[in-house]
């Protein structure tokens, strides 16, 4: 069965820092895995997505995450953190090679950036 | 190019009422997904459409059901409200081709049970 653990509830950063936000997913199946992100009062924004190319995925506004199949991880990270980028992180996975693809939300990071 | 569109963004209903959240996808998507999101929580996912079909559903009650149109657009239903259906209700569409797993979400019904 697909699941989806984001490590942390809550992660703060100052502003100019990297960012860390940690995911790791279980799939029976050759996973796709996103990141999304909810600002407040608005719907998901896609950053970027994962579908079996490169390993390392580049995003929007500088993100970008690591596949690494051996520890069932897809962290996001970012250089370095801007005051616009607080908002609440969503990782996703969706399985393929089953009928339809199969979508499990994780339950969210909320990320600060501290001036 | 319009992206997904939901309408009506804010909703208010009383307990036992019925509600009907509509949703119209981004241009060339044929496929509408639903979405419960509570406060402070992720998404949960209620049903998918298409082909004018439910082809998969979530752990939801029968309360809630949908409906997709020739056009693609789509409804959700939820009859007989609880005061725990209070939540922002996401509607996402994707489509056949090259980018069949995206997913592209409108901003929401926010939906308001007292």
């Amino acid at each position: 069965a697909q699941s989806v653990t984001q490590l942390d509830s809550h992660v703060s950063v100052s502003e100019g820092t990297p960012v860390l936000l940690r995911c790791n997913y279980s799939s029976s199946y050759s996973p796709s895995l996103f990141w999304y992100v909810q600002h407040p009062n608005k719907g998901l924004q896609l950053l970027l997505k994962y579908t079996s190319a490169a390993t390392l995925v580049k995003g929007i506004n500088g993100f970008e995450a690591e596949f690494k199949k051996s520890e069932t991880s897809f962290h996001l990270t970012k250089p370095s953190a801007h005051m616009s980028d607080a908002a609440e992180y969503f990782c996703v996975v969706s399985d393929r090679g089953t009928s339809y693809d199969k979508v499990i939300f994780g339950p969210g990071t909320s990320l600060s950036v501290i001036p | 190019d319009a992206g997904v569109t939901q309408s009506p963004t804010h909703l208010i209903k009383t307990r036992g009422q019925q509600v009907t959240l509509r949703c119209s996808p981004k241009s060339g998507h044929d496929t509408v997904s639903w979405y419960q999101q509570a406060l402070g929580q992720g998404p949960q996912f209620i049903f998918q459409y298409y082909e004018e079909e439910e082809r998969q559903r979530g752990n939801f009650p029968d309360r809630f059901s949908g409906h997709q149109f020739p056009n693609y657009s789509s409804e959700l239903n939820v009859n007989a409200l609880l005061l725990g259906d209070s939540a922002l209700y996401l509607c996402a569409s994707d489509g056949t081709g090259t980018d069949t797993d995206t997913q592209y979400f409108g901003p929401g019904t926010r939906l308001t049970v007292l």
